[in-house]
């Protein structure tokens, strides 16, 4: 696609609940990222794949955080029993290749709200 | 660990007057410096980005910015804003070398235009 599509846009969590985010990244872009924004803060590093293998995971806050990219294009970031401290907006970005010179793209996120 | 500080929460300017957000980092090594820019809702945007070489780098929407190795800092301009560049903007820093470029951002500067 023309850039990259986060789904859904918003997402309401009862405290316990399990989610499921979704991230479809620029056709062909081998790099993919996971973000945290929380309210009026910088977006911070959750996790990192190159093509299917994920090779960074070192910002997911607890066990409770899983991502995957099985066939090296879609991901998805899962949080299970969620808190109230994992509501913020979940920001995926891609990059044509592994280094750093491109720049991302990002996109729109999704906002949780854990109720 | 590459860190990022941006000093202005918050910045109000008047149209037409110029603009200069900002930016300090730290990092070991020489850095990769980003500037996005996040409208209400939507995803983050790149502005510029310095890898190396001329100092002064040239983004998109009249905006630029200077490196400077000797204060840490990566300051962004613009000549002479428009009502349409209020937004948040983040500085971010990137590892460079063979890693693959995570991203570190600033707590971001909200920009307020007005008329």
């Amino acid at each position: 696609g023309a850039g990259v599509s986060q789904s859904p846009r918003y997402k309401v969590a009862k405290r316990g609940q399990d989610v499921a985010l979704r991230c479809d990244p620029i056709s062909g872009h081998v790099s993919l990222f996971w973000y945290q924004q929380a309210l009026g803060q910088g977006p911070e590093f959750l996790t990192y794949f190159q093509n299917e293998a994920q090779l960074d995971k070192s910002g997911l806050p607890s066990d409770r955080f899983f991502a995957e990219r099985p066939e090296g294009s879609v991901s998805t970031l899962k949080i299970q029993r969620t808190q109230q401290e994992d509501s913020a907006v979940y920001l995926c970005a891609s990059s044509l290749t592994g280094g750093p010179n491109y720049g991302y793209t990002f996109g729109s996120g999704t906002r949780l709200t854990v109720v | 660990a590459q860190s990022v500080t941006q000093p202005d929460i918050h910045i109000t300017v008047s149209e037409g007057a110029s603009l200069e957000l900002r930016c300090n980092y730290s990092y070991g090594a020489t850095p990769y410096l980003f500037w996005y820019v996040q409208s209400p809702g939507q995803g983050l945007q790149l502005l510029l980005k310095y890898f190396s070489g001329d100092t002064l780098v040239q983004g998109i929407k009249g905006f630029e910015a200077e490196f400077k190795r000797s204060q840490s800092s990566f300051n962004l301009r613009k000549p002479s804003v428009h009502w349409s560049d209020a937004a948040e903007y983040f500085c971010a820093v990137g590892a460079g070398g063979t890693s693959y470029g995570k991203l570190t951002f600033g707590q971001g500067t909200i920009l307020t235009v007005h008329p």
